[in-house]
């Protein structure tokens, strides 16, 4: 079966340092993978996303960039954090782009100070 | 400007009833829409979804209906149950794309016993 994984689960931060999410997914290959954040009170909202290795896209203009080394690694990245960044980070995976299910891995919960 | 809308923040029901999450878009290019459950500090887990070319899908206690031309759909829970208390999204994909899904801010079902 397939499982999804992400680190940290809680991550506190100084604003201006750097950060690092990872996301891996085990049990599938060349799967579709996504980054969506939850803010506060809001829903949720998808960052990027990715087809195939080195292949992202971006959804929305941010301080955050990702980046896809591997089949099954996906990784969230900001050189400066902000304290807008604080949130609720979701990596999610689905098989391909006819499959319409996404399964979300547990979350990492980011708060920047 | 929201293309899946969820209007009621929240939602309270006593255990043993009907409950009905409601969903609004305004994209005429969505065909599938799902229906997520999303616990506290978790990601969320996919509950149930249909395709544009139906009306009803029926899945154990859940049922999704789909009214075209309002671009409204619905979720009932029924008999609710105290582990139903989450929030619930509904999220849409547009025909085309690469399996992006977007995603209303949710509804939060309390269920009480």
């Amino acid at each position: 079966s397939q499982t999804i994984h992400q680190w940290p689960a809680t991550l506190v931060q100084p604003v201006g340092s750097p950060l690092s999410l990872e996301c891996t997914v085990e049990g599938t290959s060349n799967p579709n993978l996504y980054w969506y954040r939850q803010a506060a009170g809001r829903g949720l909202q998808l960052l990027f996303y990715s087809v195939g290795i080195g292949q992202i896209s971006s959804e929305v203009p941010q301080n955050l960039s990702a980046s896809r080394p591997q089949d099954r690694q996906f990784i969230l990245s900001s050189k400066k954090l902000l304290l807008s960044d604080s949130g609720f980070y979701l990596c999610a995976w689905t098989r391909d782009s006819n499959n319409n299910e996404q399964f979300f891995g547990p979350g990492t919960r980011l708060t920047v100070l | 400007d929201q293309q899946v809308k969820q209007n009621s923040p929240s939602l309270s029901v006593q255990e043993g009833r009907i409950s009905i999450l409601n969903c609004d878009y305004t994209n005429s290019m969505f065909d599938y829409f799902l229906w997520y459950k999303k616990y506290p500090a978790e990601g969320p887990t996919f509950l149930i979804s249909i395709s544009s070319i139906k009306d009803k899908n029926e899945d154990g206690r859940f049922t999704v209906f789909l009214n075209k031309s309002a671009k409204h759909l619905s979720l009932h829970i029924v008999p609710s149950q105290p582990g139903d208390s989450a929030v619930y999204f509904c999220a849409a994909k547009e025909v085309g794309s690469q399996g992006n899904l977007i995603f209303g801010k949710g509804t939060k079902l309390s269920v009480k016993p």
